[in-house]
């Protein structure tokens, strides 16, 4: 049963780079990583999903070493508008037992 | 192309009665999954339905129940309504063929349900 931890808070200022990393240990052959950003009082978004190696998109990239027991969300140049709740799951497909919502990193971009 | 829908996007309760939750899902989408989501906590997941058929299901009991209608939309029913059930209902759905699309949800914006 994968299980995922990641930091409960994290702050940062207006132009820096934030990094939040996932660890999942036990990271199954056939599962991927997904990233999601909720805003409060909305439902989750979806931000990016990877198998290894890096992913990249126009909101974040994704790091995964080559181990897998661990990825980290990378943003880039973050916003007062970042500001929000990024959680991590593991798994293959929604619902299944192990791709499940944690408590999440809830980050605060301050000015 | 039109996104996930809820309603209603508010509703109280009083304990003991019953509620109907509804989504629309995104179309083309053929899987919506319902998720609770209590004050300062992730969503949990409750169940998922997959053309019409329950697909899984989580850590809730049985006054849980869901249905699924030929054109992909989804009730959430929740009887014998207890203070704990006060928290934000998601809908999201998915297209549940394979690959990343599959493991891929798109959220509606909940609806926050309040029980006194």
């Amino acid at each position: 049963l994968a299980k995922t931890t990641q930091p409960i808070s994290m702050d940062s200022y207006e132009g820096q780079e934030v990094n939040i990393t996932c660890s999942h240990n036990n990271i199954a052959t056939n599962d991927y990583i997904t990233w999601y950003q909720q805003f409060p009082s909305q439902g989750p978004r979806f931000i990016i999903q990877g198998y290894k190696t890096k992913v990249t998109n126009e909101v974040a990239s994704l790091f995964i070493p080559a181990d897998r027991k661990s990825s980290t969300l990378s943003l880039p140049r973050v916003s007062l508008s970042d500001t929000a709740v990024y959680y991590c799951l593991v798994g293959d497909a929604p619902g299944n037992n192990d791709m499940r919502f944690g408590a999440g990193t809830r980050l605060t971009v301050k000015p | 192309e039109t996104g996930v829908t809820q309603s209603p996007t508010h509703l109280i309760k009083t304990r003991g009665q019953q509620v109907t939750l509804r989504c629309s899902s995104q179309s083309g989408h053929n899987t919506v999954s319902w998720y609770q989501q209590a004050l300062g906590q992730g969503p949990q997941f409750i169940f998922q339905y997959y053309r019409e058929e329950e697909n899984g299901r989580g850590n809730f009991p049985p006054r849980f129940s869901g249905l699924q209608f030929p054109n992909y939309s989804s009730e959430l029913n929740v009887n014998a309504l207890e203070l704990d059930d006060s928290a934000l209902y998601l809908c999201a759905s998915s297209l549940g063929t394979s690959g990343r699309a599959r493991r891929t949800q798109y959220f509606g914006p909940g609806t926050r349900l309040l029980v006194l």
